[in-house]
């Protein structure tokens, strides 16, 4: 099965920036898409189709791609960032979720 | 404002089934499609499967033979069932709806804890 490699954690200073990393074979056949989860609740889009911010999302929050990673990137990080990041793609047989990155802010 | 609450939390034994209700509101119940997405405590989450518009429903192959999606359009409601339950199946059970079978998910369940325990 598809299998989409994410860092465990990564840290950041509040004001600097960010970026998660979502490794796949030939990741770039496929349409990346970003959820962050706060502790306890459910997960909320991001950003859809590799690059765009779904409705109400800051425009500090950015995605890319290049090659087999995507990338998510979060600008001027605050406080309020704090949680996980999940990316997921369609595989042609099912979604399937990246393993997940917890976004601590120092 | 689309809404989807779920039903409460549930406490079942091994072996057992349990079904899962997520209610919509706000859309057009039959234009979307409602996917169902695991999280095991402390764990990334895990796409079980989905129900189309039409009623058709398609399951990840981990949970084929075990799991049943269904819908009654005249509550807007979506269920999901899942029998056999084994421990590895406690964990935090989401609906999600998406415009389309391949498109992302852009409004999610509160979620419902299913705790299986002897």
């Amino acid at each position: 099965s598809y299998v989409l490699t994410q860092p465990p954690s990564v840290s950041v200073a509040p004001g600097k920036t960010v970026t998660i990393t979502c490794g796949g074979n030939n990741i770039g056949n496929n349409n990346v898409h970003w959820y962050q989860q706060k502790p306890g609740q459910a997960p909320v889009l991001v950003i859809y189709y590799d690059n765009n911010r779904h409705s109400g999302i800051p425009e500090r929050f950015s995605g890319s791609k290049s090659g087999n990673t995507a990338t998510l990137t979060i600008s001027r990080v605050e406080a309020g960032d704090e949680a996980d990041y999940y990316c997921q793609v369609w595989d042609g047989s099912g979604h399937v979720f990246g393993t997940g990155t917890q976004v601590t802010v120092l | 404002q689309v809404q989807l609450v779920q039903s409460g939390a549930e406490v079942k034994k091994p072996g057992a089934s349990v079904r899962v209700s997520c209610k919509a509101s706000g859309s057009t119940f039959t234009s979307y499609y409602l996917h169902w997405v695991r999280q095991a405590p402390g764990q990334g989450l895990e796409w079980m499967g989905v129900i189309n518009p039409g009623g058709g429903s398609t399951y990840a192959q981990s949970f084929q033979g075990r799991v049943s999606m269904t819908r009654d359009t005249s509550t807007s409601t979506v269920y999901m069932e899942l029998s056999s339950l084994r421990s590895e199946d406690t964990a935090v059970y989401y609906c999600a709806r998406g415009p389309g079978d391949l498109n992302p998910f852009d409004h999610w369940g509160q979620g419902t804890l299913v705790t299986v325990s002897s």
